[in-house]
């Protein structure tokens, strides 16, 4: 049972776009949600996170959007560039980061 | 400030055999979490400590184990090992208090099991 789905494997978007990913859960139990970002044979790097108190959080290029009727978050960089093209997970967990659930993953691809 | 770190960062073992892998989280971080990332599963949560005690466990075998030290940092240990634990394992540190929303990885170790 996954709790934490990223339906979309690979994005690829041109350089100076907008880049949308998309994240669904399911348990209703979740209150707070992180996006990392990863490369190959590393470990993921915090990019930002939400409470399920607030519907928007922003962070320089990133903005993470939450819908908690539709269970559903989002994380918009723009503009994307290509440095961004990496593994991207959201997680999500209750009360604290000790626990993470995590998506997934997409594979983003920012072309020059 | 120094990340969290983890040794080894490449391990190749038999099956059969056991390995220990150590986790060192940033400073003041007392709480620590072990994960798993395999291509087939992705990322799943192994155990958490927090104070020398296991406060949250993940869906593994007993074969999977750890333990916390004074000082915070972690080991975790798999014994009777099988080709299936062949895989990233990433351990992360937290503040663990109200409002800490963030977690931060090490860079990995990763097992070979031959």
């Amino acid at each position: 049972d996954q709790q934490v789905k990223q339906n979309s494997p690979s994005l690829s978007v041109q350089e100076g776009r907008i880049s949308i990913l998309n994240c669904d859960y399911t348990n209703s139990m979740f209150d707070y949600f992180l996006w990392y970002k990863k490369y190959p044979a590393e470990g993921p790097t915090f990019l930002i996170s939400i409470s399920s108190i607030k519907d928007k959080n922003e962070d320089g290029r990133f903005t993470v959007f939450l819908n908690k009727s539709a269970k559903h978050l989002s994380l918009h960089i723009v503009p994307s560039q290509p440095g961004d093209s990496a593994v991207y997970f959201c997680a999500a967990s209750r009360g604290s980061a000790r626990q993470l659930t995590f998506g997934s993953g997409t594979q983003l691809t920012v072309l020059p | 400030k120094a990340g969290v770190t983890q040794t080894p960062r490449y391990l190749i073992k038999t099956r059969g055999q056991q390995v220990t892998l150590s986790c060192s989280p940033i400073s003041g971080h007392r709480s620590v979490s072990w994960y798993q990332q395999t291509p087939g599963q992705g990322l799943q949560f192994l155990f958490e400590y927090f104070s020398e005690t296991q406060r949250n466990k993940g869906n593994f075998p007993g074969r999977f184990s750890g333990r916390q030290f004074s000082n915070s940092r972690s080991e975790m240990n798999v014994s009777t090992l099988e080709l299936g634990d062949s895989a990233l394992y990433l351990c992360a540190s937290s503040l663990d208090i109200a409002g800490d929303t963030e977690a931060f990885f090490g860079q990995g170790t990763r097992l070979t099991v031959v």
